[in-house]
Formats: C-alpha cells, structure tokens, sequence
C-alpha cells in the first residue's frame, strides 16, 4: 500500500462548481499536511499548509484534515478557468515531504 | 523577494555522461531538498540538506548525490546517466523544514 493515495481523475467541471480533492494516508507519523498546485511547466506551489485536524479556510480554499480517519480534502468553491493546474496533497514526517500522485482539474468556462 | 532558482531550465545528456544542477534557495533558507518528478512515479524525495549536512534521504541509488554550500545554495549530481533518469528535478527550501517553496525545476532529458 502506498502511504499516500490520491484520486487519480482527470476532474472537469463546470466553472462556479465547488470542487472537492481527497488523499488519504498510512504513516501516522505524518504531522504537516499539504496541498500543492502545480501548472503546466512549473514547479509545486504551495496552497494550503496545516498541522492540527479540523478546517483552515483560506479564501476560495477550505483545506480538511481528519487524522482519526488519515483522510485530507481540498474544497475550491466558485471554481475558475484560472484553478486549472494538477494538485498535489503531500505530507512530512522529519522534514522529507510525500505526494499524491497528483489530480488533474479542468475548470470549464 | 526572490524565489527558489535552478539552473538550467533545460538539459540534454547523453547515457553515461554525468550532470550536476543547481538551486539558490530563498534568503534565509537553510533547509533545501531534491525530488524527481515524472508521470508514471509523480513527485518523489531525493535528499535534503540542512547547514551543508544531508539530514534526509530518499530511496535512490548511489549515483545520485548532492552537497550545499555554506551560502545554503546547493548541487545534485548524477553520474552514469540513464534513460529512466529523464525526469522534472525540483529543488525545494524552507525556513523550518515545513512550508516548501518549489523552484521550477530543470527538465533533463538523456538520450
């Protein structure tokens, strides 16, 4: 089993839809979470960075993390043609950062 | 403030050859990692450094090595070029070994 799993998609929605991305995990030495966008020729950019269980809502961006469950969500409300990029959850355990495999999204004008 | 810089963007090697990149971490930063990207494997953790010392590494042979300097920028090396090695290498620094700040990487392709 991989430690971290990731919906592989692609996801194509409409624009204004609200969009969920879900990783779920094995290592419970996991302490930070992460959720990364990355567009086409460019490097990971970091979008939300949490420790605790809970929400952290960050304008159109709602990162969830439920350790009990080893389960986080990525929720973008009002989507837009500009969240079109390939997101990324990932988690650190001693300073060494582990990614999902990545999920496409489409945002369709 | 300036971003994470890797140097090249783009490089064309040959099987055999060695190669050696380079990443200027943010000001400040002194943690600085490796990870290869490519589409069947994703994102995956080479090694990361912190003051000029490995503290982490990942699960890749031998050839593939990295040092930093006491600047805090830092060089990955691979020798004896492969095909599979043909992949997205991104650099990464952080402050406290916990928010990263990706560079935008340099695309070695071998042939």
């Amino acid at each position: 089993q991989k430690e971290v799993e990731q919906d592989p998609g692609p996801l194509s929605v409409p624009e204004g839809a609200i969009v969920s991305l879900n990783c779920t995990y094995s290592n419970s030495a996991f302490q930070y979470f992460m959720w990364y966008r990355q567009y086409s020729r460019k490097g990971p950019e970091l979008l939300m960075y949490t420790y605790s269980s809970g929400n952290k809502e960050d304008g159109r961006f709602t990162a969830q993390v439920d350790k009990s469950s080893k389960y986080i969500s990525l929720f973008i409300r009002d989507s837009q043609p500009s969240d079109s990029a390939t997101y990324l959850c990932a988690m650190t355990a001693n300073s060494k950062l582990t990614f999902g495999k990545g999920i496409t999204l489409s945002v369709r004008p | 403030k300036a971003g994470v810089t890797q140097t090249p963007r783009y490089l064309i090697k040959t099987r055999g050859q060695q190669v050696t990149l380079s990443c200027s971490p943010i000001s400040g930063h002194r943690s600085v990692s490796w990870y290869q990207q490519t589409p069947g494997q994703g994102l995956q953790f080479l090694f990361e450094y912190f003051s000029e010392t490995q503290r982490n590494k990942g699960n890749f042979p031998g050839r593939f090595s990295g040092r930093q300097f006491s600047n805090s920028r830092s060089e990955m090396n691979v020798s004896t070029l492969e095909l599979g090695d043909s992949a997205l290498y991104l650099c990464a620094s952080s402050l406290s070994g916990q928010g990263y700040t990706f560079g935008s990487g340099t695309r070695l392709t071998i042939v």
